[in-house]
C-alpha cells in the first residue's frame, strides 16, 4: 500500500522561506494533496496538485511535484506566525473500488522563531 | 455554510460507556469517513462509507461502530470494547477530485 513520510519538525524565522517536504512510494498515486492543522482543529485543505504537474502556486504557497524521485515539497514564502501549524502530505490512488481516500503522512510541525 | 459539523468538541467518557460522536455535512457528498488523530501517528483510518447504507472497516475499526441511514450523517460510536480511546477524532467527506473536507474535530477523554 502507499506510504507517505515527512520529517517531524521544521523550525524556520519569521520572514524566511518555509519548506515542508515529503515523500511518497506509490508511483500511481493521482494527487497529492498538502492540509494545514492549528491546534485543537480539524484540517484544512490548503492545496493539492495532479500527478501530470510539476509546479502549482497559490499566492504565497507554491508546490513542487518530483515524480520521479516521489518527492513533493511545499513552500511558504514570507513566513508569518500564523503559519505556525501542523503540515500533512496525502497522496491519493484510485483504488477502483477501496477506500478510496488518502493516505496521510505524521505531519511536520512547523515553528517560527521571531 | 456549506461544511462538515462535528459534535460535541469535547467529551468525556467513563470506563465501560459507550459514546456516540456527531459527524454531519450539508455538502451532498456520498463518501464519508472517521479518522483518529494520536500525538505523532498522524491520521488512521477507523470506518468509511462511500454511500448511504453502506459502510467499511478501516484501518482501525475493532471497538468502534458507524451507521449510515442519511447521506448527511456518519455517526460514529465508541464502544467499551476499544481499549484505549482517548484521542482526537475526525470526521470527513470526500469531494469531486478526491479531496477530503475535515470537521472541527471531538476530543475524547476516557476518566
Amino acid at each position: 500500500g502507499e506510504d507517505v513520510e515527512q520529517s517531524l519538525f521544521l523550525s524556520v524565522r519569521e520572514g524566511d522561506s518555509s519548506v515542508i517536504n515529503c515523500t511518497y512510494t506509490d508511483s500511481s498515486s493521482t494527487y497529492l494533496y498538502w492540509y494545514k492543522q492549528e491546534p485543537g482543529a480539524g484540517l484544512q485543505l490548503l492545496t493539492y496538485i495532479f500527478s501530470n504537474m510539476d509546479m502549482k502556486q497559490d499566492q504565497r504557497l507554491t508546490v513542487l511535484l518530483n515524480k520521479k524521485d516521489k518527492h513533493l515539497s511545499l513552500r511558504i514564502a514570507d513566513t508569518q506566525t500564523g503559519d505556525s501549524a501542523i503540515y500533512f502530505c496525502a497522496a491519493r490512488m484510485y483504488s477502483g473500488g477501496g477506500a478510496d481516500g488518502l493516505t496521510f503522512g505524521k505531519g511536520t510541525h512547523l515553528i517560527i522563531q521571531p | 455554510d456549506g461544511g462538515i459539523t462535528q459534535s460535541p468538541k469535547y467529551l468525556f467518557r467513563k470506563e465501560g460507556q459507550n459514546v456516540t460522536l456527531s459527524c454531519e455535512q450539508n455538502l451532498n457528498h456520498d463518501a464519508m469517513y472517521w479518522y483518529r488523530q494520536d500525538p505523532g501517528q498522524g491520521l488512521r483510518l477507523i470506518y468509511y462509507s462511500q454511500i448511504v447504507n453502506d459502510f467499511q472497516k478501516g484501518d482501525i475499526a475493532e471497538g468502534y461502530s458507524v451507521s449510515r441511514e442519511k447521506k448527511e450523517s456518519f455517526p460514529l460510536t465508541v464502544t467499551s470494547a476499544q481499549k484505549n480511546p482517548t484521542a482526537f477524532y475526525l470526521c470527513a467527506s470526500r469531494g469531486p477530485t478526491g479531496e477530503l473536507f475535515f470537521g472541527e474535530g471531538s476530543r475524547l477523554t476516557v476518566l
